[in-house]
């Protein structure tokens, strides 16, 4: 079956550094999404991603965050200073239509913790 | 206001009984999504079940949605040990793509 991979699965950084945590999409689907999930908290929407740009994103998602798909397999989620509250699972996910008429595919996540 | 609250927040029951796990929310939606987590691992989706449907059935599982009262059910028939996990509901508005989940309910199927 086909599934959305994320690396790394653990990134620790301190405080300030610029992190990059990495999808990559299941190959049929066009829109890509980011959210995250502190700890013992709700699984929050960041941003989603459509035709090369973003298409919704959230109060979350301020000028310290940014998405790229810099070539056709890939996608990206950076923050350029990470925060000791930016510590979180990371999960990217995508599906075939826009409104996840047939559910969305998460990948496994990437646990960041800031320092 | 709050988009996707589960109840209960805790449900332990003994392998072979059925869990029911309740979904409230406020706004208006296209669907509404269960999804499943394991401890420490990514969401892995179950079943959707649009705002025009009633009841969904797949395998174990069996979905209910009553858009009057801005509620669904996940009943899952037969629990098994390896169904111990968080349970998510997540509704996706009637426009746009962002899913709002509720806080979870995590289930404990006791061997």
């Amino acid at each position: 079956e086909p599934e959305v991979t994320q690396t790394p699965s653990h990134q620790v950084t301190q405080m300030g550094q610029e992190v990059i945590l990495r999808c990559v999409p299941i190959s049929n689907h066009l829109y890509f999404y980011w959210y995250r999930q502190i700890l013992g908290q709700k699984v929050e929407f960041l941003v989603s991603f459509y035709n090369n740009e973003i298409s919704e994103k959230s109060e979350i998602f301020d000028d310290q965050f940014s998405v790229e798909r810099p070539d056709g397999s890939n996608f990206t989620l950076k923050i350029r200073s990470t925060k000791l509250e930016d510590s979180a699972m990371y999960f990217c996910a995508s599906s075939e239509q826009g409104e996840g008429e047939n559910g969305y595919t998460f990948g496994s996540g990437t646990r960041l913790t800031v320092v | 206001s709050q988009q996707g609250e589960e109840d209960p927040q805790a449900l332990s029951i003994q392998e072979g009984e059925n869990a029911t796990m309740n979904c409230s929310y406020k706004t208006s939606i296209n669907n509404l999504q269960w999804y499943r987590q394991n401890s420490g691992r990514g969401l892995v989706h179950l079943i959707l079940i649009r705002s025009n449907e009633r009841e969904k059935h797949s395998g174990r599982l069996r979905v209910t949605l009553d858009t009057s009262k801005k509620s669904s059910s996940l009943l899952i028939t037969a629990s098994r040990a390896a169904d111990t996990a968080s349970y998510f509901c997540a509704t996706a508005p009637p426009s746009g793509s962002r899913l709002t989940f509720g806080e979870g309910t995590q289930l404990t199927v006791n061997p």
